[in-house]
């Protein structure tokens, strides 16, 4: 499909544990972003990628957490030494074009469970 | 900092009722604002949006205006089906907050037969 997608859509990993999600956005979209969804809160931005580079990394919750872009295309984020706290909802989305509020299109998501 | 608040559910409606959800932001400059819907199952989708002062959003029935003046993005629609039934996130984003959106905590929405 032409959409965001997301993997896996589900993880369960062990507390301590390192996880990556990857998420392929919508081809040519320059932009990129990660939001979180913990269980019956709102989306948090976490970073924000143009192309490979990330000039807005100011949600990351902690010097565990960490993303990288290669090619202007797949994102991978990684949570190393998982906490419990970190169990929630990660969701990717990509946007055509930087310089105007051009809407985000979101993937379905990876469901973290840290137990 | 910026910010969005709405209106806290479950709202739970029948069917042909009136919907309105409740949203205000907090902004430094001149955002845009979005409604986004998640279905069950399903993922972010965006609604409607508008991008400037008195701009009317409107999709699938749902119309949201762009109040400046009172900061706020309330959304509508007049006759609500069950198939509405949806979490509703309100939304702004800001160019010199890398166009990053920044959501409401969201509300979600019942509609009953």
């Amino acid at each position: 499909g032409a959409g965001v997608s997301q993997s896996p859509s589900n993880k369960v990993t062990e507390k301590g544990k390192d996880v990556e999600l990857r998420c392929d956005p919508i081809s040519g979209h320059t932009a990129l972003y990660w939001y979180r969804q913990s269980l019956g809160q709102g989306l948090e931005f976490l970073i924000y990628f143009q192309g490979n580079s990330a000039p807005d990394k100011s949600g990351l919750p902690s010097d565990r957490f960490s993303a990288e872009r290669t090619g202007g295309s797949v994102s991978t984020l990684t949570i190393q030494r998982t906490q419990q706290e970190d169990s929630a909802v990660y969701l990717c989305a990509s946007s055509l074009a930087p310089g105007t509020p051009s809407p985000l299109h979101f993937g379905n998501g990876t469901r973290l469970t840290v137990t | 900092g910026n910010s969005v608040t709405q209106m806290e559910g479950p709202v739970t409606l029948s069917e042909e009722a009136f919907l309105t959800i409740n949203c205000t932001y907090t902004a430094t400059g001149y955002p845009s604002l979005f409604w986004y819907v998640q279905y069950p199952g399903e993922g972010l989708q965006l609604l409607l949006k508008a991008t400037k002062a008195d701009d009317k959003g409107s999709n699938k029935g749902f119309e949201a205006t762009y109040r400046k003046e009172t900061t706020s993005f309330h959304l509508e629609k007049g006759s609500v089906q069950v198939s509405d039934s949806a979490v509703y996130f309100c939304a702004l984003s800001e160019r010199d907050s890398s166009y990053k959106l920044i959501f409401g905590s969201g509300t979600r929405l019942l509609v009953r037969p």
